[in-house]
């Protein structure tokens, strides 16, 4: 069965400073994995997704994320944190591959931003 | 364009009761699927709807029921509420089951069972 491991269920950055969120996946398929963003009370907002092809990820508010198959892992990563970036990230893997849109999500990791 | 919509948002139930919830896809979006996010945690499967039926499920008992009609849209039931279903229940929709094209998320409903 598919699954996935957020590491830190809180992170706290300073603004400008480096975001890096940690996420390891298990899958008996080659994975699809995601990253969503999910403000209070809204829905979950995609991120960034791999499929197949090149490794690493640009997504949407300029983060990016790296898939290392050696290392079955998929961290999240953004190079200057702003305030509105504090929200909680989950990471995600498709049941399937490519044969299905059900998701096993991560635990989340709730990040904060100090000014 | 609207995005995906969930109704109501919020919702207060005592144990035992059924509740119904509702959710209309992206538009041009045909399958729905449903999610539990209890506090704290990540979002779980539930089920998915395509083609008015019942495709896939997740590890949820019978009392987790739904349907979908033909314009797409869908409904969530829940019948003898535990105190343990209180959750934030989101729907997602997308094009086709079994593609990975992207999934829109609602904004939920707040399920609080006393």
């Amino acid at each position: 069965a598919q699954s996935v491991t957020q590491l830190g269920s809180h992170v706290s950055v300073s603004e400008g400073a480096l975001v890096l969120l940690r996420c390891n996946y298990s899958s008996s398929v080659p994975p699809y994995l995601f990253w969503y963003v999910q403000y209070p009370n809204q829905g979950l907002q995609l991120l960034l997704k791999y499929t197949t092809g090149a490794t690493l990820v640009k997504g949407i508010n300029g983060f990016e994320a790296e898939f290392k198959k050696s290392e079955t892992s998929f961290h999240l990563t953004k190079p200057s944190a702003h305030m509105s970036d504090a929200a909680e990230y989950f990471c995600a893997v498709s049941d399937y591959g490519g044969a299905t849109n059900k998701l096993i999500f991560g635990t989340g990791t709730l990040l904060a931003v100090q000014p | 364009d609207a995005g995906v919509t969930q109704s109501p948002t919020h919702l207060i139930k005592t144990r035992g009761q059924q509740v119904t919830l509702r959710c209309s896809p992206k538009s041009g979006h045909d399958t729905v699927s449903w999610y539990q996010q209890a506090l704290g945690q990540g979002p779980q499967f539930i089920f998915q709807y395509y083609e008015e039926e019942e495709r896939q499920r997740g590890n949820f008992p019978d009392r987790f029921s739904g349907h979908q009609f033909p314009n797409y849209s869908s409904e969530l039931n829940v019948n003898a509420l535990l105190l343990g279903d209180s959750a934030l229940y989101l729907c997602a929709s997308s094009i086709g089951p079994v593609t990975n094209e992207k999934l829109f998320f609602g904004s939920g409903t707040q399920l609080s069972v006393l």
